[in-house]
């Protein structure tokens, strides 16, 4: 049962475009919900992260909107960058530490 | 220092080798994790260490043991493993409490085995 599920699997975006990721969850215990940037042979870095008391929140060119009632959340990347082009991870905890993986979205950003 | 250190960078090991895996982090945080990434699929939580004690082992085979000598060391010791356990082997810590969920990653040891 996967318990995160996130949408689109990959995305193609052209440079100074809108790039949005979906996620969804099931669990109503989640409380953590963060995202995460995969470059090629690195490990994933904490981008940003929300808690379900907010609806929204913005960290640069990055924005966590945060639907509670829906059991979804999403990622908008303004004016998208090819230094953007990454696997994004949704994520969803629960308790400490034990995060839960969406699949993945592969962004590629067009210059 | 916001870092989370792993080596080797890479391992290539036969199937009747030992070898460790090492992480090490100095940012003070309690709680320590080892993940195992496939190509293309989201990191698969392995251990968590809190307070230097194991407190989630996600049904891991036994060929794979973790230790946690102090609060900044976790190693992850290998011992006949498959080649089908070849991937990326992340690390990963947290502070404990008011931060849950914040994990910082390290770079990964990527484990071929022959």
């Amino acid at each position: 049962q996967q318990q995160v599920k996130q949408s689109p699997q990959s995305l193609i975006v052209q440079k100074g475009g809108i790039s949005i990721i979906n996620c969804a969850y099931e669990n109503t215990a989640f409380d953590y919900f963060p995202w995460y940037q995969q470059f090629p042979g690195k490990g994933p870095a904490l981008l940003i992260a929300i808690r379900p008391d907010v609806s929204e929140k913005k960290e640069g060119r990055f924005t966590i909107s945060f639907n509670k009632s829906a059991k979804q959340f999403s990622l908008h990347i303004m004016d998208s960058q090819p230094g953007d082009s990454a696997t994004y991870f949704c994520a969803a905890s629960a308790l400490m530490g034990k995060s839960t993986f969406g699949d993945g979205t592969t962004l590629t950003v067009k210059p | 220092d916001t870092e989370v250190t792993q080596t080797p960078k890479h391992l290539v090991m036969g199937m009747t080798n030992k070898k460790s895996l090492k992480c090490e982090q100095h940012m003070g945080h309690r709680a320590m994790y080892w993940y195992k990434q496939k190509a293309k699929k989201p990191p698969e939580l392995m251990f968590v260490y809190s307070y230097e004690k194991l407190s989630i082992n996600e049904s891991v085979p036994s060929r794979f043991s973790p230790e946690c000598p102090n609060s900044s060391l976790l190693n992850l010791h290998l011992h006949a493993l498959q080649p089908e356990d070849s991937a990326l082997y992340l690390c990963a810590s947290s502070p404990v409490g008011t931060a849950r969920g914040e994990a910082f990653f390290g770079q990964g040891t990527r484990l071929t085995v022959v």
